[in-house]
């Protein structure tokens, strides 16, 4: 079965730090990856995706991930957060054959103090 | 391009009622995937339609069933309804023939429900 661990549940970072949210998968083939940004009351937008290829993507307003095959690890990074980067961020795994179909794990809610 | 949009944004419900939510797909794209949304968590996959058929579904019970239209929208239905039935429902569209086969998944601003 396919499952996704977020470990932290609450992040709190100061505007311009540095940023990493953690991603785990497990998947019994090779994965399609996500990162979802949703801000409150709102829906899912999609900032990056690992299909194939090269293992550090980049994605929208400065976001970047690295999939890591031995560590079933797709890690979020931003170098410089703004305060407009508060929201909940979603990883998810998907099907090759199936970008309609993903498993979410639980998000990771980041605060942003000025 | 409209993108996916969904009706209503917000939705009341009594306990026992049924209730219909509906989606309308991303321009071009040919399947729709709902997704339940609780609060505190992730999205949860409900199914998925593609040609007017449930293609897949998750673990949730027969009192969640949905419906695809040639326009290639959809509409999910539940009955019987839970207070634990309170969620976000969100749907996503996305193409499973057709050149922007399976770029990623498009998803809607999603139906607040609340079950009292």
């Amino acid at each position: 079965a396919q499952s996704v661990t977020q470990p932290d549940i609450h992040i709190t970072v100061s505007e311009g730090a540095s940023l990493e949210l953690r991603c785990n998968y497990s998947y019994g083939a090779t994965p399609y990856l996500f990162w979802y940004v949703q801000s409150p009351g709102q829906g899912l937008q999609l900032l990056l995706k690992y299909f194939s290829g090269d293992t550090l993507v980049q994605g929208i307003k400065g976001f970047e991930a690295e999939f890591k095959r031995s560590q079933s690890s797709f890690n979020l990074r931003k170098p410089s957060v703004h305060w407009s980067d508060a929201a909940e961020y979603f990883c998810a795994v998907g099907a090759r054959t199936n970008a309609g179909k993903s498993t979410f794990g639980d998000g990771t809610t980041l605060t942003v103090k000025p | 391009d409209a993108g996916v949009t969904q009706s209503p944004t917000h939705l009341i419900k009594t306990r026992g009622q049924q209730v219909t939510l509906r989606c309308s797909p991303k321009s071009g794209h040919d399947t729709v995937s709902w997704y339940q949304q609780a609060l505190g968590q992730g999205p949860q996959f409900i199914f998925q339609y593609y040609e007017e058929e449930e293609r897949q579904r998750g673990n949730f019970p027969d009192r969640f069933s949905g419906h695809q239209f040639p326009n290639y929208s959809s509409e999910l239905n539940v009955n019987a309804l839970l207070l634990g039935d309170s969620a976000l429902y969100l749907c996503a569209s996305s193409q499973l023939q057709g050149p922007q086969l399976n770029t990623e998944a498009f998803f809607g601003q999603g139906t607040r429900l609340t079950v009292v």
